[in-house]
């Protein structure tokens, strides 16, 4: 039982490039998330899912893209990346009927 | 207007100490949860404790315990006995709603407190 598996844990970019950051969950959780962590911004809603082929946005959704093909993965796509990217971000990953989160261990990108 | 609020950017504590962070809440939504979550230097989010709104006692967890006002709108953490070890970033957080809606699965983060513990 792995987790929340994210893949980079580092990565940077060229402004103008694109990536995807890849989340995977080995839980059967409905529930899907992406986060942006900021310095003295805690962390924001990036984009949510809760289940395969529905997603939705969250607080701050401009820049990236994301789908929902199966239940395990949730990838966060940055169709064209911006130094305002810059930022540590964190896949999570939950039950929609239970309260509890499990957070990856977060990829720390780096546009220049 | 801010849903969490964590008013104290940083707290120090001496070592064996006990140690409260702060955290508000705001919310119309009866079905709410609260969260404390620990990020030590290493950068993973620990989560440390829950409390329901439903829930009638305080949450405990080890040293860990949550003072839980809901009328003040208030969750503050309160670790007892402080370690060097806990010495970190804690966020306060909250997710609304009824399990199954669409809505319950967003948590929403405070800015976060530095906690420093001194030996």
């Amino acid at each position: 039982n792995a987790g929340v598996t994210q893949t980079p844990k580092f990565q940077v970019l060229k402004t103008g490039q694109s990536m995807t950051l890849q989340c995977a969950q080995d839980m059967n959780h409905e529930y899907m998330s992406w986060y942006r962590q900021d310095p003295g911004m805690g962390l924001r809603l990036i984009h949510y899912s809760v289940g395969a082929g529905i997603t939705d946005q969250g607080e701050v959704p401009n820049g990236y893209n994301v789908s929902r093909s199966t239940t395990e993965d949730f990838p966060l796509r940055l169709l064209s990346a911006a130094p305002s990217q810059t930022s540590v971000y964190f896949c999570a990953s939950s039950y929609l009927t239970a309260w509890g989160y499990t957070f990856g261990s977060g990829t720390r990108l780096t546009v220049v | 207007a801010q849903k969490i609020t964590q008013t104290q950017p940083g707290m120090f504590v001496q070592e064996k100490e006990a140690v409260t962070l702060d955290c508000t809440y705001d919310t119309s939504d009866p079905s709410y949860g609260l969260f404390w979550y620990k990020q030590p230097s290493s950068g993973e989010m620990i989560f440390l404790i829950y409390q329901g709104s439903y829930d009638q006692q305080n949450a405990t967890e080890g040293r860990y315990s949550l003072n839980f006002q809901k009328a003040r709108k208030s969750a503050n953490l309160v670790i007892s006995a402080s370690q060097l070890g806990d010495s970190a970033m804690y966020f306060c957080a909250m997710r609304e709603g009824q399990g199954g809606g669409t809505s319950y699965g967003k948590l929403t983060f405070g800015q976060g407190t530095i906690l420093t513990v001194h030996p």
